[in-house]
């Protein structure tokens, strides 16, 4: 079974300061997928990177996949209130069918 | 509007009683899933299904069972809960399953078994 582990667990910042959320396996994975999800809700995708050293940007949000594809890292720039949620990195396997292993999320408060 | 339904959201049952958490998908989609989702452990998924009459287990589908008779539904069922069944659980659905594709998940489905 492929392993994603996240880091840091918890986060907790004032606005307007910036953070890096960590996704680090020992697998190599075909593409990894980011999601944000709220109290109350299912994840939403934020992005998919399928290229090893592939740089996107959403925003204030910068998404990187890692040269070897085994890890990922989420940069947030100038982080706002309406930031804050659990974000889960998922990386996408050879298996069709399971499509995607979750890592254990960040949960991320932006105080204002 | 393009969205995943499930029901109950919200259930507190016992030991052993049979139930059914429904999910029903209205963009044609081809591939649905159910996860679970527990703290510190992210999802973990239960059961997919690549199309009707379909389905496979995922890695913990242990004390669960599930049937894709339309395209659109995808029930879970716990047979015989048990309280380490007590969790978060989500539907999900993709156009097809590639590891690139969107997952589009429900609003989840907060189970308690006593």
């Amino acid at each position: 079974t492929q392993l994603l582990e996240q880091s840091p667990q918890f986060l907790s910042i004032q606005e307007g300061e910036n953070l890096t959320v960590y996704c680090n396996s020992s697998s190599v994975f075909s593409s990894l997928q980011w999601y944000r999800q709220e109290p109350g809700e299912g994840p939403v995708l934020l992005v998919t990177v399928v290229t090893g050293g592939e740089v996107k940007k959403l925003k204030r949000l910068t998404f990187q996949f890692g040269d070897a594809r085994k890890d990922s890292s989420l940069h947030i720039t100038a982080a706002q209130p309406g930031d804050t949620g659990l974000y889960l990195c998922a990386g996408g396997g050879n298996n069709a069918g399971n499509m995607l292993t979750f890592g254990g999320g960040t949960r991320l408060m932006v105080k204002p | 509007e393009a969205q995943v339904t499930q029901n109950p959201r919200y259930l507190i049952t016992v030991t052993g009683k049979k139930l059914t958490v429904t999910c029903s998908q209205n963009m044609n989609h081809e591939y649905m899933s159910w996860y679970r989702q527990d703290p510190g452990l992210g999802l973990r998924q239960i059961y997919y299904s690549m199309n009707v009459e379909v389905t496979d287990k995922g890695d913990v589908p242990e004390g669960y069972k599930v049937s894709r008779k339309e395209k659109r539904n995808f029930p879970l069922i716990l047979e015989s809960p048990s309280p380490n069944q007590t969790s978060l659980y989500f539907c999900a659905s993709s156009l097809a399953g590639s590891n690139t594709g969107e997952l589009f998940f429900g609003e989840g489905s907060r189970l308690t078994v006593l």
